[in-house]
């Protein structure tokens, strides 16, 4: 069945970081690719997302582009902030499908 | 700003006790979604609904849980009886279809 693989967490990184959470994917079809985020005593919230094979989804300074050859769908920021603490969701859906499949979630801080 | 509103945000029972946790969708919407998050298990879907008829409802444990559209503004999910193992946040979403899901701040359940 379709599934969503990301990296172990928890990610901890210094503000004005670099960062990458790696997302990889098994879909039957070609899926379409999201990155949800839940902040602290929230629900999720879409933070991005990408249709098609070489779409670049951006938000809040957030990227992710969809990799067809290499199924994956890693999300990057240049320069992380403190707000940015949160955990990442990766997931998926395929045409026809009735429901998202999201990976286990990468929780992330940000140390001033 | 259209949300996604549960109530209640928490909730204390006991061993046995019936609990209904409410959520109002998104107007419009046509697709709920509840699901459970824990730190064992991560996210997990209950059931959902579209056009207040339930599609799947194959994640809960049938015997102690329901869920129920009674109208297009109200979902709801009943834990009866509830166990100390049903504590979790349980988060309703709603949305056009399954891509793009806005989730309601979850309701808090901790069974003693």
């Amino acid at each position: 069945g379709d599934s969503v693989t990301q990296m172990e967490g928890p990610v901890t990184l210094s503000e004005e970081a670099f960062l990458t959470i790696n997302c990889t994917y098994t879909a039957t079809g070609y899926p379409s690719l999201f990155w949800y985020v839940q902040y602290p005593g929230e629900g999720l919230q879409l933070l991005l997302k990408a249709t098609k094979a070489d779409d670049k989804g951006s938000n809040k300074g957030f990227e992710a582009t969809y990799r067809k050859e290499t199924t994956s769908f890693h999300l990057e920021k240049g320069s992380v902030q403190v707000s940015d603490s949160a955990v990442y969701f990766c997931a998926l859906i395929t045409q026809g499908a009735q429901k998202l499949v999201f990976g286990q979630g990468t929780r992330l801080t940000i140390n001033p | 700003d259209a949300r996604v509103t549960q109530t209640p945000r928490h909730k204390v029972t006991e061993m046995g006790q019936e609990v209904t946790m409410r959520c109002q969708p998104i107007l419009g919407h046509n697709t709920v979604f509840w699901y459970r998050q824990t730190m064992m298990q991560g996210l997990e879907l209950l059931a959902y609904f579209r056009n207040r008829a339930p599609l799947d409802d194959s994640g809960m444990p049938k015997d102690r849980f329901s869920a129920e559209m009674p109208d297009a503004t109200l979902a709801t999910l009943k834990i009866q009886p509830s166990e100390p193992r049903d504590s979790a946040v349980y988060f309703c979403a709603s949305g056009l279809w399954a891509e793009t899901q806005y989730f309601g701040p979850g309701t808090r359940l901790l069974v003693l």
